[in-house]
């Protein structure tokens, strides 16, 4: 069965204290995996879009990686705007009924303080 | 441009209520899906729309059903409402039915809540 599983499920940093969230999955096949934040009542915000090991994506003060097996989201340096759920996604290779579905992990709760 | 728009924001409902939520895309936006997210989980998905039909559907009860019309807005229904259907519901819209490049653009969802 295809799984998503991020760790830790919340983190508490300092500003400036650098720190890497964790999305570890299981699929048949991935066609992509993908990050995103969501702050408190809102949909989830795009960050990075990864689809082969070894690739990585930066943005700011994020850096996404990937392997076969699971990926990381590197926060340097975090600001008190940085504070929000990271969501990692999965795609899986599409199904015999052509089914795009993403899967979700439970997210990890990021709270910086100043 | 307008993002994905979702209506309402909020809603209560109470057990056993019918409720209808509507998605309007990201104009040249062809295909949408529904996401369940409940409080502390994150998105399950429920139902994918490309083209004005239905290409994939989650594991979810047949209480829940939706459709696409032909300016590719799209709403979901829930009959028989339970209070374990309270969850944020977000619409996400893409160009392509597998999504792009940059994933799926989420709408900020519709709160429901079941009383």
């Amino acid at each position: 069965e295809d799984q998503v599983t991020q760790s830790p499920e919340a983190l508490r940093l300092q500003e400036g204290e650098s720190s890497s969230l964790n999305c570890s999955y299981t699929v048949s096949g991935l066609r992509g995996l993908f990050w995103y934040r969501q702050d408190p009542g809102k949909g989830p915000e795009f960050l990075f879009t990864l689809y082969s090991a070894g690739e990585e994506k930066e943005k700011e003060r994020l850096k996404a990686t990937l392997t076969k097996k699971e990926s990381f989201l590197h926060i340097t340096a975090p600001k008190p705007e940085d504070s929000a759920t990271y969501l990692c996604a999965v795609l899986p290779e599409i199904t015999t009924s052509g089914t795009y579905k993403y899967i979700f992990g439970t997210g990890t709760r990021l709270k910086v303080l100043a | 441009d307008a993002g994905v728009t979702q209506s309402p924001t909020h809603l209560i409902k109470t057990r056993g209520q019918h409720v209808t939520l509507r998605c309007s895309p990201i104009s040249g936006h062809k295909s949408v899906s529904w996401y369940q997210q409940v409080l502390g989980q994150g998105p399950q998905f429920i139902f994918q729309y490309y083209e004005k039909e239905e290409r994939g559907r989650g594991n979810f009860p047949d209480r829940f059903s939706a459709r696409q019309f032909p300016n590719y807005s799209s709403e979901l229904n829930v009959n028989a409402l339970l209070l374990g259907d309270s969850a944020l519901y977000l619409c996400a819209s893409s160009p392509l039915r597998g999504g792009s490049n940059y994933g799926y653009t989420f709408g900020s969802g519709t709160r429901l809540t079941v009383v």
